[in-house]
Parts: C-alpha cells; sequence; structure tokens
C-alpha cells in the first residue's frame, strides 16, 4: 500500500464548477500537509499547506484536513480554465520525509 | 529574483554515459532538494541539503548516484554510469523553512 494514495482522473469540469481533490493517507506520523499545483512541463508550485485539522483558506482556494479519517482534500471555488493542471497533494512525517500523491489531472472547460 | 534554475532543461545520452545535473536555488534559501518524477512513482524525493550539508540522502536509488552543493548558490546531481531506469524529470526546489519548497523548471533526461 501506498503512504499515499490520490485518483489520477482525469477530472473534467465546466467553468465556474466547484472542484474537490482528495488524498488518502496511511501514515499517523504525517504533520504537514500541502498541496502543489503543476502545469504542463513546469515544476510544481505551492498553492498551501497547513498542519492542523480543519480547513484553510485562501482566495478561491480551500485545503481541508480530517486527520482522524486520514483524508486531505483541496476545493476549487469558481474554477478557471487556467485552473487546468495537475495538483498534487503532498504530506510530511515527523522525520521530516516528504511523500507525494502521484497527482490528479485536472481540465477546467471554457 | 529568477527562481530556480536547472540546467540542462533536456538532456539526451546512452546507456552507460555520466550525466549531470545542475541547480541554482534562490539566493538566501537554506534547504536544497532534489526530486525524480515519473509516471509511474510520481515524485520521489532523492536528497536535501540543509546550509549545504547533505541530511538525508535516503532516497537516493543506487551508489551511481551522487549529489554535492560546494556551496550556497550551486548543486549537481551526478548518475554515473546512467541507465535507461533512470530516464525521468529531475527537479531541484530550494526553501528558506523547508516546508515551502520553490521548484525549478527541471531536467528532462532520457536514456537510450
Amino acid at each position: 500500500q501506498k503512504e499515499v494514495e490520490q485518483d489520477p482522473g482525469p477530472l473534467s469540469v465546466p467553468e465556474g464548477a466547484i472542484v474537490s481533490l482528495n488524498c488518502t493517507y496511511s501514515n499517523s506520523a504525517f504533520q504537514y500537509f500541502m498541496w502543489y499545483r503543476q502545469y504542463s512541463r513546469k515544476g510544481p508550485e505551492l498553492l498551501m499547506y497547513t498542519y492542523s485539522s480543519g480547513n484553510k483558506e485562501d482566495g478561491r482556494f480551500t485545503a481541508q484536513v480530517d486527520k482522524s479519517s486520514k483524508y486531505i482534500s483541496l476545493f476549487i471555488r469558481d474554477s478557471q480554465p487556467s485552473d487546468s493542471a495537475t495538483y498534487l497533494c503532498a504530506m510530511r512525517d515527523t522525520g521530516n520525509q516528504f511523500y507525494f500523491g502521484t497527482g490528479t489531472s485536472l481540465t477546467v472547460i471554457p | 529574483d529568477a527562481g530556480v534554475i536547472q540546467s540542462p532543461r533536456h538532456e539526451v545520452t546512452e546507456m552507460g554515459q555520466e550525466v549531470t545535473l545542475r541547480c541554482k536555488p534562490i539566493s538566501g534559501h537554506d534547504y536544497l532538494f532534489w526530486y525524480r518524477q515519473t509516471m509511474m512513482r510520481g515524485l520521489e524525493l532523492l536528497i536535501y541539503f540543509n546550509n549545504n550539508v547533505p541530511i538525508d540522502d535516503s532516497g537516493m536509488p543506487e551508489d551511481r548516484f551522487s549529489a554535492k552543493m560546494p556551496n550556497a548558490s550551486f548543486s549537481t546531481l551526478k548518475i554515473q554510469p546512467s541507465e535507461p531506469r533512470d530516464s525521468a524529470v529531475y527537479f531541484c526546489a530550494s526553501s528558506p523553512t523547508y516546508n515551502e519548497q520553490f521548484f525549478g523548471p527541471g531536467t528532462r533526461l532520457t536514456v537510450l
């Protein structure tokens, strides 16, 4: 079993839709949770990170962490064509190791 | 700031050859990371440095891989000898705080 599981998609939504991206994990030692956006043939770009259960909001993006269920989500409101990218979840354990999901490919159709 | 700079952007080489990937981190960042990304395995951390010192190289797949950081503005990842299974995109990232990582554009390596 992988440390981090992420549905690869692809996910296709109309412009303006609410997008929900999810990851599950198995290691209770994970403390920090991050979401990256990666455009085609570019490096990942950090969108948000959090270390506690609950919600964190930044503009159209909301990161949600449920440690009891070992489940994290990223919500994108009012999705735009420019949001079309691959979204990677990432987690860091107490030993400072990072674990990345394999990414979910998102296309927002105008 | 120009961001993290990596060179070359593309590298095609033959099996058995030595490959050297280069990275210039963002000035002032104390942490530097090397990652490898493939379709099958996703993004994997190979090694990271703090203040030019290698801290954790447990992700380096084999002795054929080595990384150095001779000063705060330059790092290399070397593969010798290269094999077809090393074909991947290699990313360098730097960070002021460890968690908040800024990635470079990557080097796409193809080993024939």
